[in-house]
This record gives C-alpha cells, sequence and structure tokens, in this order.
C-alpha cells in the first residue's frame, strides 16, 4: 500500500524568506509523487510531479521539490514566500507504472506567510 | 488541462435527506475520482466512477450511501443519502485522460456540505 506523511500541520514564514513544506512517502517500487494547493473556498490546484528523472522538479508559481530516495522524501520548496502562498499544502503519491491512477494523500500543511 | 464544473458549490442539507453533485466536464475524460475532505482532514478516496458500469469503491465506503452514476465520458454524479451530521465534508470530483503513467489529475472546486 501506498501513503505518504506531511509531518507539520502548519508552516509559518516570514515573507521574503524560504519556504519548506516536508513529505515522505512510502510506496513499493519508484513512486509518483506530486505536489497540490488548495486555496480557500477553492478546489486543488496541481503544482509539480516526479516522475523520473532531475531529482529537482520546477512546478508553478516558483515552487520547487526535490526528490531525495535514500530519505524517501519529497519537500516542496519556494526560495521567497509571498503572502499569497498561504494556503494548504497536500503531498501525494501512487503506485508507479500500473493503470491505478488513484492518488493517497497527506494530512496536508497549512502555510501561513507573513507580511 | 480541463475546465471541471461542479455543482452545488456548498449546500445545507437536514439529517436524514439526499443530495446529488454533479460533476461536468469540458471535455471527455477516461478516469473520474470522487473524493471526499472531512474538516481539517485529508482527502480520501471515495470510490472511481466508471462509465457504463459500477461504480468502485474504497474500503470503508458503499454503494448504498454514496451512490455513484457515469453515463458518458464527461459527466458524472454523487449522491450523499441520509444524511448525518458526519457526512459535513467537501466532495471533490477528480478527472484525468490516463494517456500516459505519469498522468496528473485535475480537480474541481468541490461541494461543501454541511448536515444539520
Amino acid at each position: 500500500a501506498q501513503s505518504v506523511a506531511q509531518p507539520e500541520d502548519q508552516v509559518n514564514v516570514a515573507e521574503g524568506n524560504p519556504l519548506t513544506v516536508k513529505c515522505t512517502y512510502s510506496v513499493s517500487g519508484n513512486p509518483y509523487l506530486f505536489w497540490y494547493v488548495q486555496y480557500p473556498n477553492r478546489g486543488l490546484q496541481f503544482l509539480l510531479k516526479y516522475i523520473t528523472g532531475d531529482n529537482l522538479v520546477k512546478g508553478s508559481y516558483g515552487f520547487e521539490a526535490e526528490f531525495n530516495k535514500s530519505q524517501t522524501s519529497f519537500h516542496l520548496k519556494k526560495p521567497s514566500a509571498l503572502v499569497s502562498d498561504s494556503a494548504l499544502y497536500f503531498c501525494a503519491v501512487r503506485a508507479p507504472n500500473t493503470n491505478d491512477y488513484k492518488l493517497s494523500f497527506g494530512a496536508g500543511t497549512t502555510v501561513t506567510v507573513r507580511a | 488541462s480541463a475546465v471541471i464544473s461542479q455543482k452545488p458549490s456548498r449546500d445545507i442539507c437536514q439529517r436524514g435527506t439526499s443530495l446529488t453533485i454533479q460533476c461536468q466536464v469540458d471535455s471527455q475524460v477516461t478516469m473520474m475520482f470522487w473524493y471526499r475532505q472531512q474538516p481539517g482532514q485529508s482527502l480520501t478516496l471515495i470510490a472511481t466512477a466508471n462509465q457504463g458500469s459500477e461504480a468502485t469503491y474504497e474500503s470503508g465506503f458503499v454503494i448504498d450511501k454514496f451512490p455513484i452514476s457515469r453515463p458518458n465520458l464527461t459527466f458524472s454524479t454523487l449522491t450523499v443519502s441520509n444524511m448525518s451530521p458526519e457526512d459535513s465534508s467537501i466532495y471533490l470530483c477528480s478527472v484525468g485522460w490516463g494517456r500516459a503513467t505519469n498522468e496528473k489529475l485535475f480537480f474541481g472546486s468541490g461541494t461543501q456540505l454541511s448536515v444539520l
């Protein structure tokens, strides 16, 4: 069975500071990993994904994530956070190389960026 | 990408009643899923909506409680039956094309349901 863990319920940073949202995963084989963001009263928006290749993946809104196989992690990062980045972030994983496209989500991390 | 319209966006219902949520996509999609997001919690997959056949439910979810229809490749409905306050959640439709193994899913804006 596949799963992800987001160890931090909340992350608070000042605007302009680096932002990191942590995610670790558990899956048999090489994982397909995703980050989604949920703004208040809106659905989930796709940020980025890791399938294979370069461990550093760049996504929307200046976000990037680094896949670390030895640490089974896929942390989301942004070098300089904006107040508008305040939202709920979800890490997700799915079984690789199958036709099962179902995603398993982490518990979510609420990011608050203060001005 | 896809434009996914979910209706209603929110509703307040009385216990014992049922609510049907609609998901309309602006293009044909292979995959449609229904997720539930309970207050302060993550997303849990309810079922996979299969076109022309019965939905595939995840553990803990049953057809009698969450009947699903998918008459074609652009539309699906989820009904929350005989509602109780524990059903208060956000319900999200998710779609994808399955054209590649690295397919990402797109999500609707969700239906926020409150049961009194």
